[in-house]
Protein backbone atom coordinates (compact mmCIF):
# COMPACT_ATOMS: atom_id res chain seq x y z
CA UNK A 1 0.00 0.00 0.00
CA UNK A 2 0.83 3.43 -0.11
CA UNK A 3 3.55 4.66 2.52
CA UNK A 4 2.54 8.16 4.17
CA UNK A 5 5.36 9.15 5.87
CA UNK A 6 5.70 10.96 9.50
CA UNK A 7 8.72 12.26 10.74
CA UNK A 8 10.45 12.30 13.24
CA UNK A 9 10.05 8.39 14.03
CA UNK A 10 10.89 8.61 17.46
CA UNK A 11 11.03 11.32 19.59
CA UNK A 12 12.17 11.73 23.60
CA UNK A 13 11.81 14.88 24.94
CA UNK A 14 12.21 16.14 28.74
CA UNK A 15 8.56 16.43 30.57
CA UNK A 16 7.79 20.53 29.44
CA UNK A 17 9.25 20.24 26.74
CA UNK A 18 7.05 20.92 23.57
CA UNK A 19 6.86 18.25 20.65
CA UNK A 20 5.68 18.49 16.63
CA UNK A 21 5.08 15.59 14.44
CA UNK A 22 4.10 15.83 10.91
CA UNK A 23 2.75 14.14 8.00
CA UNK A 24 3.59 13.98 4.65
CA UNK A 25 2.16 13.26 1.58
CA UNK A 26 3.25 13.31 -1.99
CA UNK A 27 -0.47 13.81 -3.26
CA UNK A 28 -3.29 16.47 -2.11
CA UNK A 29 -5.34 14.77 0.27
CA UNK A 30 -9.25 14.54 1.17
CA UNK A 31 -9.02 14.67 4.93
CA UNK A 32 -6.77 13.60 7.70
CA UNK A 33 -7.41 12.29 10.77
CA UNK A 34 -5.11 12.31 14.10
CA UNK A 35 -4.87 8.80 16.05
CA UNK A 36 -3.41 8.15 19.40
CA UNK A 37 -1.98 5.00 20.35
CA UNK A 38 -0.54 4.20 23.94
CA UNK A 39 1.79 1.08 24.27
CA UNK A 40 0.07 -2.09 24.05
CA UNK A 41 -3.23 0.02 23.23
CA UNK A 42 -5.54 0.79 20.02
CA UNK A 43 -5.57 3.53 18.17
CA UNK A 44 -8.05 6.31 19.72
CA UNK A 45 -8.73 8.85 17.66
CA UNK A 46 -7.82 12.74 18.30
CA UNK A 47 -9.31 14.63 15.44
CA UNK A 48 -9.83 15.29 11.91
CA UNK A 49 -9.21 17.80 9.33
CA UNK A 50 -10.80 18.69 6.30
CA UNK A 51 -10.00 22.59 5.26
CA UNK A 52 -6.65 23.57 3.61
CA UNK A 53 -4.78 25.96 6.51
CA UNK A 54 -7.12 24.66 8.76
CA UNK A 55 -5.79 25.22 12.38
CA UNK A 56 -7.66 23.05 15.33
CA UNK A 57 -6.92 22.64 19.45
CA UNK A 58 -7.49 20.44 21.94
CA UNK A 59 -6.17 21.68 25.15
CA UNK A 60 -2.45 21.77 24.66
CA UNK A 61 -2.59 19.50 21.20
CA UNK A 62 -2.49 21.87 17.97
CA UNK A 63 -3.50 20.35 14.97
CA UNK A 64 -2.63 21.86 11.00
CA UNK A 65 -3.68 20.76 8.04
CA UNK A 66 -1.28 22.93 5.20
CA UNK A 67 -2.61 25.28 2.39
CA UNK A 68 -1.76 22.40 0.03
CA UNK A 69 -3.24 19.85 1.75
CA UNK A 70 -0.36 17.43 1.27
CA UNK A 71 0.83 17.88 4.87
CA UNK A 72 -0.71 18.07 8.45
CA UNK A 73 1.02 18.62 11.86
CA UNK A 74 0.74 18.10 15.32
CA UNK A 75 1.76 19.75 18.46
CA UNK A 76 2.33 19.24 22.10
CA UNK A 77 3.06 22.34 24.30
CA UNK A 78 4.60 21.36 27.54
CA UNK A 79 4.74 17.63 27.43
CA UNK A 80 3.31 15.36 30.58
CA UNK A 81 4.12 11.98 30.78
CA UNK A 82 0.36 10.65 29.88
CA UNK A 83 1.33 11.80 26.20
CA UNK A 84 3.59 8.87 25.96
CA UNK A 85 2.31 7.05 22.69
CA UNK A 86 2.55 6.47 19.33
CA UNK A 87 0.69 9.52 17.00
CA UNK A 88 -0.43 8.25 13.84
CA UNK A 89 -2.05 10.44 11.18
CA UNK A 90 -4.31 8.77 8.96
CA UNK A 91 -5.07 10.35 5.45
CA UNK A 92 -8.03 10.01 2.89
CA UNK A 93 -7.58 10.68 -0.52
CA UNK A 94 -10.40 11.20 -3.19
CA UNK A 95 -11.47 7.64 -4.00
CA UNK A 96 -12.00 7.09 -0.23
CA UNK A 97 -7.96 5.26 -0.14
CA UNK A 98 -7.27 5.55 3.45
CA UNK A 99 -3.62 4.92 4.75
CA UNK A 100 -2.11 5.44 8.18
CA UNK A 101 0.90 6.81 8.56
CA UNK A 102 4.00 4.91 10.01
CA UNK A 103 3.62 6.72 13.46
CA UNK A 104 6.27 8.92 15.31
CA UNK A 105 6.68 7.16 18.64
CA UNK A 106 7.18 9.83 21.89
CA UNK A 107 8.55 9.10 24.89
CA UNK A 108 8.37 11.64 27.94
CA UNK A 109 11.14 11.13 30.04
CA UNK A 110 9.85 12.62 33.73
CA UNK B 1 -21.41 1.82 26.45
CA UNK B 2 -19.80 -1.15 25.19
CA UNK B 3 -17.04 -0.15 22.85
CA UNK B 4 -15.73 -2.76 20.24
CA UNK B 5 -14.93 -5.55 21.11
CA UNK B 6 -13.04 -8.41 19.87
CA UNK B 7 -11.96 -12.04 20.00
CA UNK B 8 -10.15 -14.43 21.25
CA UNK B 9 -7.48 -10.65 22.50
CA UNK B 10 -4.98 -13.61 21.59
CA UNK B 11 -4.32 -16.24 19.72
CA UNK B 12 -1.29 -19.15 18.64
CA UNK B 13 -1.74 -21.13 15.81
CA UNK B 14 0.66 -23.92 14.20
CA UNK B 15 1.75 -22.91 10.71
CA UNK B 16 -0.93 -24.67 8.22
CA UNK B 17 -4.04 -24.02 10.73
CA UNK B 18 -7.11 -21.56 9.96
CA UNK B 19 -8.05 -19.24 12.57
CA UNK B 20 -10.95 -17.18 12.94
CA UNK B 21 -10.96 -13.51 14.33
CA UNK B 22 -14.32 -12.17 15.54
CA UNK B 23 -15.42 -8.09 16.21
CA UNK B 24 -18.00 -6.88 17.62
CA UNK B 25 -18.70 -3.44 16.36
CA UNK B 26 -20.75 -1.26 18.49
CA UNK B 27 -24.35 -1.20 17.96
CA UNK B 28 -25.53 1.07 14.94
CA UNK B 29 -21.97 1.40 13.59
CA UNK B 30 -22.51 1.07 9.83
CA UNK B 31 -18.95 0.85 8.89
CA UNK B 32 -16.47 -1.60 9.63
CA UNK B 33 -13.00 -2.62 9.47
CA UNK B 34 -10.29 -4.92 9.47
CA UNK B 35 -6.76 -3.35 10.04
CA UNK B 36 -3.32 -5.62 10.23
CA UNK B 37 -0.82 -3.98 12.63
CA UNK B 38 2.95 -5.11 12.82
CA UNK B 39 5.25 -4.75 15.31
CA UNK B 40 6.16 -1.19 15.25
CA UNK B 41 4.01 -0.12 12.34
CA UNK B 42 0.79 1.60 11.59
CA UNK B 43 -1.93 -0.29 10.84
CA UNK B 44 -2.97 -1.37 7.27
CA UNK B 45 -5.93 -1.33 5.71
CA UNK B 46 -7.67 -4.95 4.80
CA UNK B 47 -11.44 -4.43 4.08
CA UNK B 48 -13.95 -2.54 4.56
CA UNK B 49 -18.00 -3.35 5.20
CA UNK B 50 -20.86 -1.23 4.81
CA UNK B 51 -23.36 -3.20 6.79
CA UNK B 52 -23.07 -6.27 5.51
CA UNK B 53 -21.78 -5.31 2.43
CA UNK B 54 -18.23 -6.07 1.92
CA UNK B 55 -17.37 -2.67 -0.73
CA UNK B 56 -13.56 -2.79 -0.18
CA UNK B 57 -11.45 -6.14 -0.05
CA UNK B 58 -8.19 -4.39 -1.73
CA UNK B 59 -6.18 -4.70 1.27
CA UNK B 60 -6.75 -8.46 1.99
CA UNK B 61 -3.09 -10.03 1.35
CA UNK B 62 -3.71 -13.42 -0.15
CA UNK B 63 -7.10 -15.61 -0.77
CA UNK B 64 -6.22 -17.45 2.10
CA UNK B 65 -8.04 -13.91 4.16
CA UNK B 66 -11.76 -13.77 3.77
CA UNK B 67 -14.09 -11.75 5.88
CA UNK B 68 -17.52 -11.56 6.33
CA UNK B 69 -20.34 -9.39 8.43
CA UNK B 70 -23.64 -11.69 7.51
CA UNK B 71 -26.13 -9.62 9.36
CA UNK B 72 -24.40 -6.22 9.04
CA UNK B 73 -23.15 -6.30 13.02
CA UNK B 74 -20.71 -8.89 13.87
CA UNK B 75 -18.04 -9.43 11.43
CA UNK B 76 -15.16 -12.19 11.04
CA UNK B 77 -11.79 -12.67 9.56
CA UNK B 78 -10.61 -15.84 8.86
CA UNK B 79 -6.98 -16.79 8.09
CA UNK B 80 -6.42 -20.17 6.20
CA UNK B 81 -3.72 -21.89 6.08
CA UNK B 82 -2.04 -19.63 8.53
CA UNK B 83 1.95 -18.53 7.45
CA UNK B 84 4.48 -17.04 10.22
CA UNK B 85 3.91 -13.84 8.18
CA UNK B 86 0.32 -13.71 9.09
CA UNK B 87 1.64 -13.01 12.71
CA UNK B 88 0.71 -9.55 13.74
CA UNK B 89 -2.16 -7.60 15.70
CA UNK B 90 -5.74 -7.81 13.59
CA UNK B 91 -7.70 -4.60 14.45
CA UNK B 92 -11.03 -4.50 13.82
CA UNK B 93 -12.56 -0.38 13.68
CA UNK B 94 -16.37 0.80 13.52
CA UNK B 95 -17.57 3.88 12.86
CA UNK B 96 -20.99 5.92 12.70
CA UNK B 97 -21.08 7.36 8.72
CA UNK B 98 -20.56 5.61 5.73
CA UNK B 99 -17.24 5.88 4.70
CA UNK B 100 -13.63 6.57 6.00
CA UNK B 101 -15.06 10.11 6.78
CA UNK B 102 -16.09 9.71 10.21
CA UNK B 103 -14.33 8.86 13.38
CA UNK B 104 -13.37 5.33 13.86
CA UNK B 105 -13.51 3.90 17.32
CA UNK B 106 -11.02 0.54 17.80
CA UNK B 107 -10.81 -2.79 19.24
CA UNK B 108 -8.26 -3.67 21.77
CA UNK B 109 -7.32 -5.99 18.64
CA UNK B 110 -6.61 -9.97 18.20
CA UNK B 111 -3.00 -10.84 18.32
CA UNK B 112 -2.25 -13.68 16.28
CA UNK B 113 1.10 -15.28 16.36
CA UNK B 114 1.79 -18.45 13.88
CA UNK B 115 4.20 -20.89 14.93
Amino acid sequence: GQQVMQIPQYQHVQEGEDFTTYCNSSTTLSNIQWYKQRPGGHPVFLIQLVKSGEVKKQKRLTFQFGEAKKNSSLHITATQTTDVGTYFCAVIYTGNQFYFGTGTSLTVIP
Amino acid sequence: GAGVSQSPRYKVAKRGQDVALRCDPISGHVSLFWYQQALGQGPEFLTYFQNEAQLDKSGLPSDRFFAERPEGSVSTLKIQRTQQEDSAVYLCASSLGIGRVYEQYFGPGTRLTVT
